[in-house]
């Protein structure tokens, strides 16, 4: 069956590092997904993976091991505005995608 | 561009009442997508179509229809609202399969 699974909550300090993991387990996989959801707003795309290794654009990076069924998005020089939900999605067609629970990350000054 | 754009923005319904949620796209896509998210927790995806004329279902695809006549259009139909069915609901639109989907603003529903 399909499942995926990231952390539910999380806190960082402005200015600090933070790593959201994400595992998950499927038979058929398109790549991997990371997308931005502000309280109350749509989703917005972060970075989509499909090979191994790490995929860097400014500040956020997003690494995939397909071997291991896990993903992890990094966020450097955190700043209040990170403030969000982090939604992993992998997609189990090329048109379906599975999506997590989301991570709500709160961000402190 | 507008992107994806939803109406209504926000709706309340009385349990057996039916309603259309529109979902316009002026990004000439060929994917469509509606998804429903329950508080806390990921999108479920409930309908799909991979261009005019041709819709499949999702995960989560009971008590709902769908059409998709032109390239711009998706409206997603409720034809008995049920409590179960409140939630906020996201059309979304893609170039093709696996790429990048663009999000509409979301619908908020409550079925009383």
């Amino acid at each position: 069956g399909q499942n995926i699974d990231q952390p539910t909550e999380m806190t960082a300090t402005e200015g600090a590092i933070v790593q959201i993991n994400c595992t998950y387990q499927t038979s058929g996989f398109n790549g991997l997904f990371w997308y931005q959801q502000h309280a109350g707003e749509a989703p917005t795309f972060l970075s989509y993976n499909v090979l191994d290794g790490l995929e860097e654009k400014g500040r956020f990076s997003s690494f995939l091991s397909r071997s291991k069924g896990y993903s992890y998005l990094l966020l450097k020089e955190l700043q209040m505005k990170d403030s969000a939900s982090y939604l992993c999605a992998y997609a189990l067609t090329s048109y379906k995608l599975i999506f997590g629970s989301g991570t709500r990350l709160l961000v402190r000054p | 561009n507008a992107g994806v754009t939803q109406t209504p923005k926000f709706r309340i319904l009385k349990i057996g009442q039916s309603m259309t949620l529109q979902c316009t796209q002026d990004m000439n896509h060929n994917y469509m997508y509606w998804y429903r998210q329950d508080p806390g927790m990921g999108l479920k995806l409930i309908y799909y179509s991979v261009g005019a004329g041709i819709t499949d279902k999702g995960e989560v695809p009971n008590g709902y229809n769908v059409s998709r006549s032109t390239t711009e259009d998706f409206p997603l139909r409720l034809e008995l609202a049920a409590p179960s069915q409140t939630s906020v609901y996201f059309c979304a639109s893609s170039r093709q399969g696996s790429e990048t989907q663009y999000f509409g603003p979301g619908t908020r529903l409550l079925v009383l």
